[in-house]
Protein backbone atom coordinates (compact mmCIF):
# COMPACT_ATOMS: atom_id res chain seq x y z
CA UNK A 1 0.00 0.00 0.00
CA UNK A 2 0.89 3.41 -0.38
CA UNK A 3 2.68 5.36 2.35
CA UNK A 4 2.54 8.73 3.33
CA UNK A 5 3.18 11.38 0.99
CA UNK A 6 3.56 15.05 0.98
CA UNK A 7 3.52 17.98 -1.47
CA UNK A 8 5.19 19.66 -2.91
CA UNK A 9 8.44 18.15 -2.17
CA UNK A 10 10.26 21.69 -2.09
CA UNK A 11 9.09 25.05 -1.97
CA UNK A 12 10.93 27.91 -2.64
CA UNK A 13 9.05 31.48 -1.35
CA UNK A 14 9.71 34.89 -0.15
CA UNK A 15 9.74 36.59 3.10
CA UNK A 16 6.17 37.80 4.00
CA UNK A 17 4.48 34.93 1.63
CA UNK A 18 1.58 33.15 2.66
CA UNK A 19 2.02 29.26 2.33
CA UNK A 20 0.27 25.82 2.33
CA UNK A 21 1.75 22.45 2.52
CA UNK A 22 -0.03 19.20 2.09
CA UNK A 23 -0.19 16.04 3.62
CA UNK A 24 -1.94 12.32 2.41
CA UNK A 25 -1.77 9.68 4.96
CA UNK A 26 -1.69 6.50 4.97
CA UNK A 27 -5.13 5.00 4.07
CA UNK A 28 -7.07 4.53 7.65
CA UNK A 29 -4.72 6.01 9.85
CA UNK A 30 -6.56 8.36 12.10
CA UNK A 31 -3.84 9.87 13.74
CA UNK A 32 -1.54 12.41 11.85
CA UNK A 33 1.22 14.44 13.31
CA UNK A 34 3.55 17.92 11.60
CA UNK A 35 6.89 17.58 12.47
CA UNK A 36 9.61 20.25 11.22
CA UNK A 37 12.82 19.58 11.15
CA UNK A 38 16.03 22.18 10.22
CA UNK A 39 19.39 20.88 9.26
CA UNK A 40 21.44 18.70 11.84
CA UNK A 41 18.54 18.59 14.01
CA UNK A 42 15.95 15.59 15.32
CA UNK A 43 12.49 16.44 14.21
CA UNK A 44 10.14 19.04 16.46
CA UNK A 45 6.97 18.58 17.22
CA UNK A 46 4.39 21.08 15.89
CA UNK A 47 0.66 19.48 15.95
CA UNK A 48 -1.68 16.52 16.67
CA UNK A 49 -4.74 15.78 14.96
CA UNK A 50 -6.88 12.69 16.07
CA UNK A 51 -9.64 12.29 13.36
CA UNK A 52 -10.52 15.93 12.77
CA UNK A 53 -9.41 17.88 15.43
CA UNK A 54 -6.12 18.81 16.71
CA UNK A 55 -5.40 17.17 20.17
CA UNK A 56 -2.56 19.08 20.42
CA UNK A 57 -1.39 21.78 18.71
CA UNK A 58 1.51 22.75 21.33
CA UNK A 59 4.38 22.70 19.47
CA UNK A 60 3.00 25.52 16.56
CA UNK A 61 5.08 28.05 17.27
CA UNK A 62 3.37 31.06 16.71
CA UNK A 63 -0.02 32.19 15.23
CA UNK A 64 1.49 32.52 11.79
CA UNK A 65 1.10 28.78 12.05
CA UNK A 66 -2.22 26.93 11.58
CA UNK A 67 -2.77 23.41 10.68
CA UNK A 68 -6.30 21.90 9.62
CA UNK A 69 -8.04 18.21 8.78
CA UNK A 70 -11.20 18.49 8.04
CA UNK A 71 -12.32 15.19 6.74
CA UNK A 72 -9.90 13.34 8.91
CA UNK A 73 -7.79 12.07 6.26
CA UNK A 74 -5.80 15.08 4.18
CA UNK A 75 -4.25 17.98 6.34
CA UNK A 76 -2.72 21.02 5.37
CA UNK A 77 -0.37 23.25 7.12
CA UNK A 78 -0.58 26.50 6.58
CA UNK A 79 2.13 29.12 6.95
CA UNK A 80 0.92 33.21 6.91
CA UNK A 81 3.89 36.10 6.87
CA UNK A 82 6.73 34.09 6.23
CA UNK A 83 10.28 34.60 7.65
CA UNK A 84 13.45 33.57 6.96
CA UNK A 85 13.36 31.47 10.30
CA UNK A 86 10.59 28.95 9.09
CA UNK A 87 12.46 27.27 6.35
CA UNK A 88 12.93 23.69 7.33
CA UNK A 89 12.09 20.34 6.17
CA UNK A 90 8.21 19.73 7.11
CA UNK A 91 7.47 16.35 7.92
CA UNK A 92 4.03 14.70 8.06
CA UNK A 93 3.84 11.27 10.50
CA UNK A 94 0.43 8.82 10.75
CA UNK A 95 -0.44 6.41 12.80
CA UNK A 96 -2.51 3.97 13.41
CA UNK A 97 -4.12 2.62 17.11
CA UNK A 98 -4.55 -0.54 16.02
CA UNK A 99 -0.65 -0.76 15.04
CA UNK A 100 1.23 -3.29 17.62
CA UNK A 101 3.73 0.18 18.70
CA UNK A 102 1.71 2.42 17.92
CA UNK A 103 4.35 3.78 15.75
CA UNK A 104 4.63 6.70 13.47
CA UNK A 105 4.80 6.57 9.65
CA UNK A 106 6.97 9.37 7.79
CA UNK A 107 6.42 11.04 4.92
CA UNK A 108 9.61 12.23 2.53
CA UNK A 109 8.37 15.70 3.65
CA UNK A 110 8.71 19.36 2.20
CA UNK A 111 12.05 21.14 2.14
CA UNK A 112 10.52 25.19 2.62
CA UNK A 113 13.26 27.92 1.91
CA UNK A 114 12.45 31.28 2.53
CA UNK A 115 14.37 33.93 1.18
CA UNK B 1 11.88 20.36 31.07
CA UNK B 2 12.23 18.26 27.95
CA UNK B 3 15.60 16.78 27.12
CA UNK B 4 17.21 14.03 25.05
CA UNK B 5 20.55 13.60 24.86
CA UNK B 6 22.60 11.37 22.15
CA UNK B 7 26.13 11.84 20.92
CA UNK B 8 26.29 13.99 17.17
CA UNK B 9 29.05 11.84 15.68
CA UNK B 10 30.16 8.43 15.82
CA UNK B 11 32.30 6.57 13.37
CA UNK B 12 32.66 3.03 13.15
CA UNK B 13 33.87 -0.36 10.95
CA UNK B 14 32.26 -2.42 8.62
CA UNK B 15 31.20 -5.66 10.04
CA UNK B 16 32.05 -3.78 13.73
CA UNK B 17 29.55 -2.90 16.56
CA UNK B 18 28.42 -0.41 17.49
CA UNK B 19 26.64 0.80 20.98
CA UNK B 20 24.71 4.92 20.70
CA UNK B 21 23.22 5.63 23.52
CA UNK B 22 20.75 7.97 24.56
CA UNK B 23 19.22 9.07 27.91
CA UNK B 24 16.28 11.03 28.34
CA UNK B 25 14.24 13.83 30.87
CA UNK B 26 10.41 14.09 30.02
CA UNK B 27 7.35 15.26 31.67
CA UNK B 28 5.78 12.10 30.40
CA UNK B 29 7.10 8.64 29.12
CA UNK B 30 4.85 5.93 27.08
CA UNK B 31 7.42 4.77 25.43
CA UNK B 32 10.76 5.16 23.39
CA UNK B 33 11.65 4.59 19.67
CA UNK B 34 14.96 4.29 17.72
CA UNK B 35 14.70 5.36 13.56
CA UNK B 36 16.83 5.77 11.25
CA UNK B 37 16.92 8.14 8.47
CA UNK B 38 19.40 8.58 5.79
CA UNK B 39 20.25 11.65 4.46
CA UNK B 40 17.15 13.80 2.02
CA UNK B 41 15.21 10.97 3.30
CA UNK B 42 12.03 10.34 5.88
CA UNK B 43 12.82 8.63 9.19
CA UNK B 44 12.36 5.10 9.21
CA UNK B 45 10.74 3.04 12.14
CA UNK B 46 13.69 0.62 13.86
CA UNK B 47 12.66 -0.67 17.32
CA UNK B 48 10.48 0.56 20.15
CA UNK B 49 11.17 0.04 24.39
CA UNK B 50 8.17 0.38 26.43
CA UNK B 51 9.75 -1.92 29.42
CA UNK B 52 12.94 -2.39 31.12
CA UNK B 53 14.75 -4.90 29.07
CA UNK B 54 16.62 -6.02 25.65
CA UNK B 55 14.26 -6.07 22.35
CA UNK B 56 16.47 -7.73 19.25
CA UNK B 57 14.94 -7.54 16.11
CA UNK B 58 17.94 -9.13 13.48
CA UNK B 59 21.08 -7.04 13.23
CA UNK B 60 19.47 -4.32 15.50
CA UNK B 61 18.75 -4.39 19.62
CA UNK B 62 17.27 -1.87 21.47
CA UNK B 63 17.92 -1.52 25.20
CA UNK B 64 15.80 0.35 27.99
CA UNK B 65 15.96 1.11 31.54
CA UNK B 66 13.33 4.07 32.42
CA UNK B 67 14.67 4.06 36.40
CA UNK B 68 18.48 5.63 34.24
CA UNK B 69 15.95 7.82 31.76
CA UNK B 70 18.61 5.59 29.45
CA UNK B 71 18.38 3.61 25.88
CA UNK B 72 21.15 2.59 23.43
CA UNK B 73 20.74 0.86 19.80
CA UNK B 74 23.41 -1.62 19.29
CA UNK B 75 24.15 -2.42 15.59
CA UNK B 76 25.80 -5.23 14.73
CA UNK B 77 28.07 -6.87 11.35
CA UNK B 78 28.30 -3.09 10.28
CA UNK B 79 27.47 -2.33 6.89
CA UNK B 80 28.12 0.28 4.50
CA UNK B 81 23.99 0.78 4.19
CA UNK B 82 24.18 1.35 8.13
CA UNK B 83 25.75 4.65 7.58
CA UNK B 84 23.28 7.10 8.26
CA UNK B 85 21.05 9.65 11.19
CA UNK B 86 19.85 7.57 14.28
CA UNK B 87 16.85 9.09 16.18
CA UNK B 88 16.19 8.67 19.65
CA UNK B 89 12.58 9.37 20.31
CA UNK B 90 10.25 9.47 23.84
CA UNK B 91 6.54 9.00 23.21
CA UNK B 92 5.26 12.02 25.69
CA UNK B 93 1.74 11.50 26.70
CA UNK B 94 2.34 14.33 29.40
CA UNK B 95 -0.43 12.48 30.85
CA UNK B 96 -2.85 13.40 28.70
CA UNK B 97 -4.15 12.70 24.67
CA UNK B 98 -1.60 13.25 23.46
CA UNK B 99 1.28 10.79 21.54
CA UNK B 100 3.99 13.07 20.35
CA UNK B 101 7.31 11.99 20.32
CA UNK B 102 9.99 14.30 21.23
CA UNK B 103 12.91 13.61 19.31
CA UNK B 104 16.96 14.18 19.87
CA UNK B 105 19.52 15.93 17.45
CA UNK B 106 20.01 12.17 16.28
CA UNK B 107 23.40 10.57 16.19
CA UNK B 108 25.82 10.77 12.40
CA UNK B 109 27.25 7.43 12.20
CA UNK B 110 29.61 6.68 9.72
CA UNK B 111 30.84 3.37 8.94
CA UNK B 112 34.15 2.99 7.05
CA UNK B 113 35.42 0.00 4.85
Amino acid sequence: GAGVSQTPSNKVTEKGKYVELRCDPISGHTALYWYRQSLGQGPEFLIYFQGTGAADDSGLPNDRFFAVRPEGSVSTLKIQRTERGDSAVYLCASSSTGAPHNEQFFGPGTRLTVL
Amino acid sequence: GQNIDQPTEMTATEGAIVQINCTYQTSGFNGLFWYQQHAGEAPTFLSYNVLDGLEEKGRFSSFLSRSKGYSYLLLKELQMKDSASYLCAVRDDGGGATNKLIFGTGTLLAVQP
